[in-house]
């Protein structure tokens, strides 16, 4: 089984569209994110939520904005898309006890913005 | 977080122990030592972390220096799916929201 999963997993759209991106975990962890991975391959953390509160929002522009519908799901979605969105989103999870616990990864969303 | 610094890139042969270097001698006492590697068009992988003392697990061993200023990552019989970038991160403890910071990392090249 999948830990944790993403989709789509390409996603190639006009400038000016609204698309989403959805991530799902199956471990049982309390904490999710949004990390964004440019063409120069410099990984990033843009979101986090921890028990679908919002405690991380790094300095990410407010036409992205993440959803958690529950502690399993955190969705991200992209108003206004720019071609600087271009790029690969990561998601992952951890279960936030202690603050020593390792992070797992999805296979990424491939965006593309023409 | 602390700063750590790798090498650019690296190369080893199959089979033989790829040794991974990072220095992080500004890191504080309650910031544990991450190693995380990406394969090419995956996601970030868990490998290996510790506070001060050696660690090792069924992926690698974690050498820590006595004043915590640098570890090593060692993979003992490298294959060629070890080919990756190998990122070393140090992050303090946190309890929830604790994030990675990722540098630009090792890229490891394993030859057959």
């Amino acid at each position: 089984d999948t830990a944790v999963s993403q989709t789509p997993k390409y996603l190639v759209t006009q400038m000016g569209n609204d698309k989403s991106i959805k991530c799902e975990q199956n471990l049982g962890h309390d904490t999710m994110y949004w990390y964004k991975q440019d063409s120069k391959k410099f990984l990033k953390i843009m979101f986090s939520y921890n028990n679908k509160e919002l405690i991380i929002n790094e300095t990410v522009p407010n036409r992205f904005s993440p959803k958690s519908p529950d502690k399993a799901h955190l969705n991200l979605h992209i108003n206004s898309l720019e071609l600087g969105d271009s790029a690969v989103y990561f998601c992952a999870s951890t279960r936030s006890a202690g603050g020593g616990e390792t992070q797992y990864f999805g296979p990424g969303t491939r965006l593309l913005v023409l | 977080d602390a700063k750590t610094t790798q090498p650019t890139s690296m190369d080893c042969a199959e089979g033989r122990a790829a040794n991974l270097p990072c220095n992080h001698s500004t890191i504080s006492g309650n910031e544990y030592v991450y190693w995380y590697r990406q394969i090419h068009s995956q996601g970030p992988q868990y490998i290996i972390h510790g506070l001060k003392n050696n660690e090792t697990n069924e992926m690698a061993s974690l050498i820590i220096t006595e004043d915590r200023k640098s570890s090593t990552l060692i993979l003992p019989h490298a294959t060629l799916r070890d080919t990756a970038v190998y990122y070393c991160i140090v992050k303090p403890l946190e309890t929830s929201g604790s994030r990675l910071t990722f540098g630009e990392g090792t890229q490891l090249t394993v030859n057959p």
